[in-house]
């Protein structure tokens, strides 16, 4: 099946500072990719919707100037979590949708998920 | 109250038991479903997927849909340890959808 790689898996950081994770659909285009945080034992929280060469749709109650988007290619995604705070440790998930329409089931292809632990 | 409820688990089964896990919503917008296994610390995997009611059968998986209940199941025949996971339920108004409403998933363990 199709394949979604997100890097890092694991990120310890310091409360202030900002990290990048990297979301890659490596075998197929995808002009929408989407946003998830998963805090333990609860369900998975859609953040927001990346769309390749536009702003992100963010959902509701998420801060957009916090969380950061970027889209900037058909195979990369990219989200920032800016001056993070221990609240913001959880369990980042992307998924993405292939272009060509190949999820006409409505399968979203999903990354192996970013573990962030802000200190 | 959630659009989409099920229990969390744990839910421990012996190697062989047949494994019902189940998920009601309330949103009758809803036309497709579909189960995912997560594994610790993994992305989900689609598992299922069936369009509005009925079932349908894949393996030792069947799943299941009646709209009329708002209430959809996943049946694991001859479980196995490999199973041990956790199985979220998700729905959506659309097959293009954007935005799937997830469960908050079952814990299952399989023990041999």
């Amino acid at each position: 099946g199709a394949v979604v790689s997100q890097h890092p898996s694991w990120v310890i950081c310091k409360s202030g500072t900002s990290v990048k994770i990297e979301c890659r659909s490596l075998d197929f285009q995808a002009t929408t990719m989407f946003w998830y945080r998963q805090f333990p034992k609860q369900s998975l929280m859609l953040m927001a919707t990346s769309n390749e060469g536009s702003k992100a749709t963010y959902e509701q109650g998420v801060e957009k100037d916090k969380f950061l988007i970027n889209h900037a290619s058909l195979t990369l995604s990219t989200l920032t979590v800016t001056s993070a705070h221990p609240e913001d440790s959880s369990f980042y998930i992307c998924s993405a949708r292939d272009r060509s329409g190949r999820a006409s089931t409505g399968e979203l292809f999903f990354g192996e998920g970013s573990r962030l632990t802000v200190l | 109250q959630k659009e989409v409820e099920q229990d969390p688990g744990p839910l421990s089964v012996p190697e062989g038991a047949i494994v019902s896990l189940n998920c009601t919503y309330s949103n009758s917008a809803f036309q497709y479903f579909m189960w995912y296994r997560q594994y610790s610390r993994k992305g989900p995997e689609l598992l299922m997927y069936t369009y509005s009611s009925g079932n349908k059968e894949d393996g030792r998986f069947t799943a299941q849909v009646d709209k009329s209940s708002k209430y959809i199941s996943l049946f694991i025949r001859d479980s196995q340890p490999s199973d041990s996971a956790t199985y979220l339920c998700a729905m959506g108004r659309s097959y293009n959808t954007d935005k799937l409403i997830f469960g908050t998933g079952t814990r299952l363990q399989v023990f041999p």
